[in-house]
């Protein structure tokens, strides 16, 4: 259980193009998805939190407009990156909330996509 | 926010038990420690959390003092599938329903065989 998926595995585009990156929970329902951006040889990035049905809460520094977030379903978040730069190329994860260890308590656990490598040339 | 602090790297032999530590001197009393790690080019992979007391799974252990100020992580018989990047985080809690994971640098983990 907990397994989340990402797709595309990986991506390759056109400056000026945009490319947008699906974050599937496969066995559970998520009410919170959280997006991450990782450059070569740093650690991970917080880029923005996904809520179902609502607007999605982006950390400071990151362009909203640039990085549009979807949540559309219990299942589904969407990262889009409009207008693609080379500077967007990176290793972009998502992350699922699952509650169901410990249901109504504080306690819970996120599970991660295995990522997609986006390039823009 | 707690932060946490965690060697840059470490080797292991194969076999062996690797134990990680994790200074979380600042941590509050309802934040939890949580471990994950991740291998090159995967997203992280969730290992085990806790709250006060000791925890075990099929992956590994988790020994948190009594103080809560630091943990070790324990992988009790280490495997060359186990090198990779292990992150020690402590739960932020914004609000119910929002508590995001801050991701620090973590500690490289070699298995050698």
């Amino acid at each position: 259980g907990a397994v989340v998926s990402q797709h595309p595995s990986w991506v390759i585009c056109k400056s000026g193009t945009s490319v947008k990156i699906e974050c599937r929970s496969l066995d559970f329902q998520a009410t919170t998805m959280f997006w991450y951006r990782q450059f070569p040889k740093q650690s991970l990035m917080l880029m923005a939190t996904s809520n179902e049905g609502s607007k999605a809460t982006y950390e400071q520094g990151v362009e909203k407009d640039k990085f549009l977030i979807n949540h559309a379903s219990l299942t589904l978040s969407t990262l889009t990156v409009t207008s693609a730069h080379p500077e967007d190329s990176s290793f972009y994860i998502c992350s699922a909330r699952d509650l169901r260890a410990l249901p109504g308590l504080a306690s819970d656990t996120q599970y991660f996509g295995p990522g997609t490598r986006l390039t823009v040339l | 926010d707690a932060k946490t602090t965690q060697p840059t790297s470490m080797d292991c032999a194969e076999g062996r038990a690797a134990n990680l530590p994790c200074n979380h001197s600042t941590i509050s009393g309802n934040e939890y420690v949580y471990w994950y790690r991740q291998i090159h080019s995967q997203g992280p992979q969730y290992i085990i959390h806790g709250l006060k007391n000791n925890e075990t799974n099929e992956m590994a252990s988790l020994i948190i003092t009594e103080d809560r100020k630091s943990s070790t992580l324990i992988l009790p018989h280490a495997t060359l599938r186990d090198t990779a990047v292990y992150y020690c985080i402590v739960r932020l809690s914004l609000r119910q329903g929002a508590q995001k994971l801050v991701f620090g640098q973590g500690t490289r983990l070699t298995i050698n065989p």
